[in-house]
């Protein structure tokens, strides 16, 4: 079944410095978000970026699409410590179109160093 | 005003017993959905729910039974609680035909089944 994979499993940076993770995914899709775990919090939206979109930004993130590789990734520029989080990349290709169902990736988390 | 709400937030209980979590939504969203998050952060969708009406079950153990009283509540009963239940449970809201197509989620709640 259709599974977005991200990679890093885990990635640790200094403050400022930009911090990029990927996600790959198998069957085709609508579109593509991006979501951020704090610890012991539910998921936040970020993102979304549609299947016949490359490119997205929105203040320091960017996502990029690339559906001939099914892969994505997230850009998270001049980072903070309070961007330390799992990100974890979701996928509608199980869903025969509509957003009823997402599937999730494990996550990527990500630490900042202050 | 908090958007996606559950009760309660930790839960610990014996094997066996019968337990509810609950979870209500103040967006007006249509669609209600439950998560379970297993110890690696592997988020995975459980049901759905759009307008009372169920229409994703994950191959989940029928020990698991959603209710959903009105469109703004879904509530998760399962009976026979076992070890392998421990995890977070994440209630999530969308609707489904808003052109983001994002999911809100509430904050969680841990079960332990000791």
């Amino acid at each position: 079944s259709q599974q977005g994979e991200e990679d890093p499993q885990a990635l640790s940076i200094q403050e400022g410095e930009n911090a990029t993770m990927n996600c790959s995914y198998k069957t085709s899709i609508n579109n593509l978000q991006w979501y951020r775990q704090n610890s012991g919090r539910g998921l936040v939206h970020l993102i979304l970026i549609r299947s016949n979109e490359r490119e997205k930004h929105s203040g320091r993130l960017r996502v990029t699409l690339d559906t001939s590789k099914k892969s994505s990734s997230l850009l998270i520029t001049a980072s903070r410590a309070a961007d330390t989080a799992s990100y974890f990349c979701a996928t509608d290709g199980d869903s025969g179109g509509s957003n009823y169902k997402l599937t999730f990736g494990k996550g990527t988390l990500l630490t900042v160093n202050p | 005003d908090t958007a996606v709400s559950q009760t309660p937030k930790y839960l610990v209980t014996q094997m066996g017993n019968d337990k509810s979590i609950k979870c209500e939504q103040n967006l007006g969203h249509d669609t209600m959905y439950w998560y379970k998050q297993d110890s690696k952060k592997f988020l995975k969708i459980m049901f759905s729910y759009n307008n009372k009406e169920l229409i994703i079950n994950e191959t989940v153990p029928n020990r698991f039974s959603p209710k959903s009283p009105d469109k703004a509540h879904l509530n998760l009963h399962i009976n026979s609680l076992e070890l392998g239940d421990s995890a977070v449970y994440f209630c999530a809201s969308s609707q489904v035909w808003d052109k983001e197509g994002e999911q809100y989620f509430g904050p969680g709640t841990r079960l332990t089944v000791t």
